[in-house]
């Protein structure tokens, strides 16, 4: 069965750092992976995804996510966040041909001035 | 392009209850997936349906039933509402690309709350 793991809960940042967060997959093939944001009381937005190929991804707003199969590890970053990135991330795994995806249980992250 | 539109937006019922949900999928989109998110399980996958055919299904309760039309929008029931059933209720709605490649857009959601 496939699973996901978000291991960070919250993350709290300062504007303008830089921004990392965690996502370790389980899943017994080449996966399909994924990262949402959900701002509050919002339905998810799809950042970006990893299908196959080059294994850096580049998504929209500046967020990028590295695909390392070595570490079943699938992690998001940005180089400097804005006020505005505040909300909470999800990862997703879904399998080949099938569209039912798994999430982790998301990182919230905050922003202080 | 429109996105994904769910109705309603919110709703309250009393335990017992049944309650239907709708989702209208982006124009040309064949696929529509649900999804329960609570904050104790997090987000759930309910089911999928692929022209008016579910093609996959979650582990909820048969009180737990949907279908899709001809014109791919979709809706799904919840029979006899417990109090564990308030959350929020994502409607997703897939296009499909090449070699097995898809992205999923998801509607705002339907708050539904059980009392």
């Amino acid at each position: 069965a496939q699973s996901v793991t978000q291991p960070d809960i919250h993350i709290t940042v300062s504007e303008g750092a830089s921004l990392e967060l965690r996502c370790n997959y389980s899943y017994g093939a080449t996966p399909y992976l994924f990262w949402y944001v959900q701002s509050p009381g919002q339905g998810l937005q799809l950042l970006l995804k990893y299908f196959s190929g080059d294994t850096l991804v580049q998504g929209i707003k500046g967020f990028e996510a590295e695909f390392k199969r070595s570490q079943s590890s699938f992690n998001l970053r940005k180089p400097s966040v804005h006020w505005s990135d505040a909300a909470e991330y999800f990862c997703a795994v879904g399998p080949f041909g099938n569209e039912k995806l798994t999430f982790g249980t998301g990182t919230r992250l905050t922003i202080i001035p | 392009k429109a996105g994904v539109t769910q109705t309603p937006r919110y709703l309250i019922k009393t335990r017992g209850q049944q309650v239907t949900l709708s989702c209208s999928p982006i124009s040309g989109h064949r696929s529509v997936s649900w999804y329960q998110q609570t904050p104790g399980q997090g987000l759930q996958f309910l089911f999928e349906y692929f022209s008016e055919t579910q093609r996959n299904k979650g582990n909820f309760p048969g009180r737990f039933s949907g279908r899709q039309f001809s014109n791919s929008r979709s809706e799904m029931n919840v029979s006899t509402l417990e109090l564990g059933d308030s959350a929020l209720y994502l409607c997703a709605s897939t296009v499909s690309r090449l070699a097995g490649d898809y992205e999923q857009f998801f509607g705002p959601g339907t708050r539904l709350t059980v009392l």
